[in-house]
Order: structure tokens, then sequence, then C-alpha cells
């Protein structure tokens, strides 16, 4: 039984450039989450899809989309980079209808220089 | 909007000794409190969550309690092991499978 996934380990961007991050929930979620943690601090939310839509976004501006899949994988997408954008992106799955648990994929550690 | 404060934010025990992270919350909708531990470079990964309606929680040497009135929920590491060392986050969720809002984490440093 996989857990959750996340593509690719690492990226340098250049500022002003756009970067898609991918993640595949464990098997049996339907709900994905996308946390940012810059270093030394705890993982800032972004936004929840459910059924294809986002269902509850943080504090984060639109420069931040997303996307959900029918098979539950999604994508986090940022334009216009900023150096500040620098952090591990995590990717993190639950059941929607189920506990309460949110599983973390490894993350994406995203350079922006 | 929820925001959690957790202190302290670096911890040194013995090998042996117990440890305790203590952690407040400010929305009283929140009524779900996970506890999450990430070594160097990993995912972070859950070791322990109360629901509101419980008080406390054991799960061998780690243990969590909860104070609704007061707005705060503490972890308990009894027997510390050199492997418990890592960075401890706790978070609060106003509702099943919503956000998590977390605090800025605990270094936990287990000597030998």
């Amino acid at each position: 039984d996989a857990g959750v996934t996340q593509s690719p380990t690492h990226l340098i961007k250049t500022r002003g450039q756009q970067v898609t991050l991918r993640c595949s929930p464990k098997s049996g979620h339907d709900t994905v989450s996308w946390y940012q943690q810059a270093l030394g601090q705890g993982p800032q939310f972004i936004f929840q899809y459910y059924e294809e839509e986002e269902r509850q976004r943080g504090n984060f501006p639109d420069r931040f989309s997303g996307h959900q899949f029918p098979n539950y994988s999604s994508e986090l997408n940022v334009n216009a980079l900023l150096l500040g954008d620098s952090a591990l992106y995590l990717c993190a799955s639950s059941f929607f209808s189920g506990s309460y648990e949110q599983y973390f994929g490894p993350g994406t550690r995203l350079t922006v220089t | 909007g929820e925001n959690v404060e957790q202190h302290p934010s670096t911890l040194s025990v013995q090998e042996g000794d117990s440890a305790v992270i203590k952690c407040t919350y400010s929305d009283s909708a929140s009524n779900y409190f996970p506890w999450y531990k990430q070594e160097l470079g990993k995912r972070p990964q859950l070791i322990i969550d109360i629901r509101s309606n419980v008080g406390e929680k054991k799960d061998q040497r780690i243990a969590v309690t909860l104070n609704k009135t007061a707005k705060h929920f503490s972890l308990h590491i009894t027997e510390t092991q050199p492997e418990d060392s890592a960075v401890y986050f706790c978070a609060a969720s106003p509702s099943s499978g919503y956000a998590l809002n977390f605090g800025k984490g605990t270094s936990l440093l287990v000597t030998p």
C-alpha cells in the first residue's frame, strides 16, 4: 500500500518563472491538502481539494493555484516565483468521510534563485 | 483565524527523562489536535492525536492531554530515547479533514 508520493524531490527555479508540483494521495484517500514549510517553521496551509474542487484556502496569493484530477492526485502551481517562495512544499492526504488524520508526503524542496 | 503557539522552541533532556511540550490555540471551534514528529529531511509523521470530546489519550510512552476551557494541549513523552530526537509540531483544526494550523515546532534533543 503506497503512501503519499510527491514529485519532483527537488527543484531549482529562477525568480519570475512558474512551477508545477505533483502529489499522489495514499490509497483510499480522496482529499489532498497542500502546505508550505519554510526553514525552521511549521507547515502553513495553502489549500485543500476534494471532488476536484478547492474546498478551503489559506492566506496565500492567487499566484498559488491547484488542481485535483479524477484519480484524486493533485497539482500545485506557483506563478511569478519570488525568492520568498523557496520552501519545502508538502502534500497531505486524508479521507473526507473518515477519520481526521492527514498523512504527509516527503515534500518537494523548491529553491528560487 | 486560528493561532497556535508552541513552547518551548528547544528542549534538551537526558535519556530516560520525560519531555513535555505545550501548545495553546485561539479558536474555540477547534476540535482536533494532532502531534507530528519530523526528523531532519523527512516528512512530518503523525504520532498521536486527540479530539475535543476526550481529555487525555495515551499510546505507550506518548500521551496527550487537552484542556478545552483553557485552550491548551500538551504532549508528554516518558522514558525518552535518543531516537525521540526530532522536531515536534502541534496543530489544531476546526473540523474533520480541514486545514491544520501548526505551531512553530519544538526541537527535542535526547542525549545518552
